[in-house]
């Protein structure tokens, strides 16, 4: 069974911060994992990573991708108020209908 | 505006009642998915479609239903034998199957589902 597993559960930062997310799975056939940002709603895609040690890059926020060690990471650096959400990693599986396997999330709070 | 609309944006079942949550997209996106979401945890697939008339169990089919009759339309149905329904219900699509396409899924605003 696929699994993906996201730490820390939650954490709380001050504006400024910089912030550390991270992702591992175990699943077979490997295609892709994904970033999402939950705020109250629908989750908003952020990065799609395919290829190990390549850093994708938005503004503040960047995500590299280890295959070796089954993992990634996502940081956020000058945190904003603004970020605070609930940050997804899934990972998708080849043969499997491009189905996505979700971690438990990790909550980010931003205090002014 | 392109995009995937979920109805309704609250939700609320009585004991025995089978309910319906609708999802449309307009995406012309081939793949539809229904997420389940319960507090404190990631998503957790219910059913997907990758083609109309077509659709396949997720891990946690059990209690519900689903149709494909139409590709922009991708209805979820939480029967009566759903026993803890109460969660937050996400439509997701995409454009293809995953041996093509290496795109994203994109979600919809969600409903949010409650027992009477």
């Amino acid at each position: 069974e696929d699994k993906v597993v996201q730490s820390p559960l939650s954490l709380v930062v001050h504006e400024g911060d910089t912030v550390t997310l991270n992702c591992s799975y175990e699943v077979t056939n490997f295609r892709s994992l994904l970033w999402y940002k939950q705020e109250k709603k629908a989750p908003t895609f952020l990065f799609m990573l395919t290829s190990s040690g390549i850093e994708k890059k938005s503004g503040r926020l960047s995500s590299i991708l280890d295959k070796k060690e089954l993992s990634s990471i996502l940081n956020i650096t000058a945190t904003q108020t603004g970020d605070s959400a609930i940050y997804l990693c899934a990972v998708v599986s080849l043969g499997a209908g491009n189905k996505l396997t979700f971690g438990g999330g990790t909550r980010v709070l931003v205090k002014p | 505006d392109g995009g995937i609309t979920q109805s309704p944006k609250y939700l609320f079942r009585k004991e025995g009642q089978n309910v319906t949550l609708s999802c449309e997209q307009n995406l012309n996106h081939d793949a539809m998915y229904w997420y389940r979401q319960d507090p404190g945890q990631g998503l957790r697939l219910i059913y997907y479609s990758q083609i109309v008339n077509d659709f396949q169990k997720g891990d946690i089919a059990e209690g519900y239903s689903v149709s494909r009759e139409k590709k922009e339309s991708f209805p979820l149905t939480v029967t009566s034998a759903q026993k803890n329904p109460t969660a937050f219900y996400l439509c997701a699509s995409s454009i293809g199957v995953a041996a093509l396409s290496n795109q994203p899924q994109h979600f919809g605003d969600g409903t949010r589902l409650s027992i009477l």
